[in-house]
């Protein structure tokens, strides 16, 4: 069936560290996928998406690009701020729209 | 848009006892989803709702969970006969439906610990 693998965490950055969090998928046909954050104490919102095959997704300096070919949807990010620490699910999207998470990254970012 | 609201925040409840969560969607959306999230993992996709009908279940969900949309406004998820292991954080969603590649908008959960 279709699953999601993220790499484990937590990661541990120093503020205005590049950040890198992983994910790469299985699944049939061509699905959706995202990136969903949750912040402490919040619930889950959408970070950013991408539809298609060499699509990048992009929102508040986050950026994703979807890969057909590797199968990977890694999340990136230039410069991470304290505000950034949060726990990061990849997903996708199958074809009766329900989305399928990963088990998550939490990021701490230290000033 | 005030958002998913979900009832109650948390439940605390003793082994064999039944429950029964509360989602509001956002108005007019007609998809709304039901997921559990237990501590370190992703939420896991127990079924979902497009307006009143119920159309697909999770192999997780058990004869012992029941979920309903009636009239195709809130939802609630019953557990009867609560074990140790229903134990979980359950999130609802919801989204106008129109695609797969639609937002979904999640409530806080309600935080299930049963004793």
């Amino acid at each position: 069936g279709n699953s999601v693998t993220q790499m484990e965490g937590p990661v541990t950055l120093s503020e205005e560290a590049f950040l890198t969090i992983n994910c790469t998928y299985t699944a049939t046909g061509y699905p959706s996928l995202f990136w969903y954050v949750q912040y402490p104490g919040e619930g889950l919102q959408l970070l950013l998406k991408a539809t298609k095959a060499d699509d990048k997704g992009s929102n508040k300096g986050f950026e994703a690009t979807y890969r057909k070919e590797t199968t990977s949807f890694h999340l990136e990010k230039g410069s991470v701020q304290v505000s950034d620490s949060a726990v990061y699910f990849c997903a996708l999207s199958d074809s009766s729209y329900k989305l399928i998470f990963g088990s998550g990254t939490r990021l701490l970012v230290r000033p | 848009d005030t958002g998913v609201s979900q009832d109650p925040r948390h439940k605390i409840t003793k082994r064999g006892q039944n429950v029964t969560f509360r989602c509001d969607p956002i108005s007019e959306h007609n998809r709304l989803y039901w997921y559990r999230q237990t501590l370190g993992q992703g939420p896991e996709f127990l079924t979902y709702f497009q307006n009143e009908a119920q159309l697909e279940k999770s192999r997780l969900l058990s004869d012992r969970f029941s979920a309903e949309r009636p009239k195709g406004s809130f939802s609630t998820l019953e557990i009867q006969r609560t074990e140790q292991g229903d134990s979980a954080m359950y999130l609802c969603a919801s989204s106008l439906g129109t695609n797969r590649n639609e937002k979904l908008f999640f409530g806080s959960g309600t935080q299930l610990s049963v004793l």
